[in-house]
């Protein structure tokens, strides 16, 4: 039962273009979606994040994009860095639901050549 | 900055033994998780703990895991009787306040059951 879909499980972009990576959802409850960026051995760290009333968030290089009618987010990083290889987990939180309870999709693999 | 700091990195044990996992939460956080990742899977929420009680579980918490804070510090998770499918990344995190989504995560406790 995957609430939370990261289709594609990796990801290489040349450095200074875009990158794109994208989430879907299937439970319409959810109220709040966050990106978190993984390094190898260390723990997920908070990226962004994005309410459910809106349909854009923007923090320097990164910009998180919802479509509610699509079930569709993406977070494009421009220009990307190599420094922001790492995998990439889309989380969403259902609305009522703890706080701290997120639920995580398998996560992107984003390699960013020099 | 403030981190999650977890202990042991990495542990290996038979099976049906038992082990805790220690995790020093933020100092001035009051909101505190596990979650795990099987290999190759998605992060998964284990339990959420606040005012020294579990606030919520998922159904994968059963009678096997406990979690206590035993002092003003840690925070543990216990397997009573470890499976081999317990293998996992445990990873703790901890939150400010209620309401708020942004968790810090620490690096992990690989877990090794044999």
């Amino acid at each position: 039962d995957q609430q939370v879909k990261q289709n594609s499980p990796s990801l290489s972009v040349q450095e200074g273009r875009i990158s794109i990576l994208n989430c879907d959802y299937t439970n319409s409850m959810f109220d709040y979606f966050l990106w978190y960026k993984k390094y190898p051995a260390e723990g997920p760290t908070f990226l962004i994040s994005i309410s459910s009333i809106k349909d854009k968030n923007e923090d320097g290089r990164f910009t998180v994009f919802l479509n509610k009618s699509a079930k569709h987010l993406s977070l494009h990083i421009v220009p990307s860095q190599p420094g922001d290889s790492a995998v990439y987990f889309c989380a969403a939180r259902s609305y009522g639901g703890s706080q701290g309870n997120l639920i995580f999709g398998k996560g992107t693999k984003l390699s960013v050549k020099p | 900055e403030p981190e999650v700091t977890q202990t042991p990195s990495h542990q290996v044990t038979q099976m049906g033994q038992e082990v805790i996992l220690r995790c020093v939460p933020i100092s001035n956080h009051l909101y505190f998780y596990w979650y795990r990742q099987i290999l190759g899977q998605k992060v998964e929420f284990l339990v959420s703990f606040y005012n020294n009680e579990i606030s919520e579980k998922s159904e994968i918490f059963d009678d096997q895991f406990s979690v206590e804070r035993p002092d003003g510090s840690n925070f543990t998770l216990k397997i009573r009787s470890t499976k081999l499918e317990d293998s996992a990344m445990y990873f703790c995190a901890s939150s400010m306040e209620s309401g708020a989504n942004v968790l810090t995560f620490g690096a992990g406790s690989r877990l090794t059951v044999l």
